[in-house]
């Protein structure tokens, strides 16, 4: 089974900054890397797929990059609606695991 | 609109079983894999399982931490998918949510249900 590693864990940032979270994959994944927002008590909502796709409706501050084993999600300006936990999912092959998740908490 | 609606969540103790429903509209369903993705209290999100669709002959994969003990199953003639879950433990309590993967083949989950709460106790 392919684990995902997400870091850091949690993060601390202010509105305005740049923030990139990462995920790294135990084997090649190809491009099919999706990460995922969510806020409490709410289901999450995909950002991007395979890789560095934007989901329709998702604002262009949020991008992604990466293949093989090494992804990162960037926020190139923090917006106070941004704050949440954020996880990476490898839809490689089943089991189609996620990462331990990223807290993106306001400084 | 697509809609998926789960149900059937609920108190259990440790060692029974327990069978959520998830009710799906607003899209192709039996041409959909139809997923499970679990979440415990305070905790990351975890993949459960799938089920694919009949041309894919109703194949199904599960987490190795739930293997031999859930089995998910679906009837397409209701547009339902289910998750039986036996010889439940405490570890298994969380919240169950039902989604399924987008049609155009990029394999992500797109659409998710509001989550029913499992939780395993004596």
């Amino acid at each position: 089974d392919i684990q995902m590693t997400q870091s850091p864990s949690s993060l601390s940032a202010s509105v305005g900054d740049r923030v990139t979270i990462t995920c790294r994959a135990s084997q090649s994944i190809s491009r099919f890397l999706n990460w995922y927002q969510q806020k409490p008590g709410e289901a999450p909502k995909v950002l991007i797929y395979v890789a560095s796709s934007l989901q329709s409706g998702v604002p262009s501050r949020f991008s992604g990059s990466g293949s093989g084993t090494d992804f990162a999600l960037t926020i190139s300006t923090l917006q106070p609606e941004d704050f949440a936990t954020y996880y990476c999912q490898q839809s490689y092959s089943a089991p189609y695991s996620f990462g331990q998740g990223t807290k993106l908490e306001i400084k | 609109e697509v809609q998926l609606v789960e149900s059937g969540g609920g108190l259990v103790q440790p060692g029974g079983s327990l069978k959520l429903s998830c009710v799906a509209s607003g899209f192709t369903f039996s041409g959909s894999a139809m997923h499970w993705v679990r979440q415990a209290s305070g905790k990351g999100l975890e993949w459960v399982g799938r089920i694919r669709s009949k041309a894919n002959g109703y194949a199904t994969e599960y987490a190795a931490s739930v293997k031999g003990r859930f089995t998910i199953s679906r009837d397409d003639s209701k547009n339902m998918a289910y998750l039986q879950m036996n010889s439940l433990k405490t570890e298994d309590t969380a919240v169950y949510y039902c989604t399924k993967l987008d049609s155009s083949g990029a394999y992500y989950h797109d659409y998710w249900g509001q989550g029913t709460l499992v939780t395993v106790s004596s």
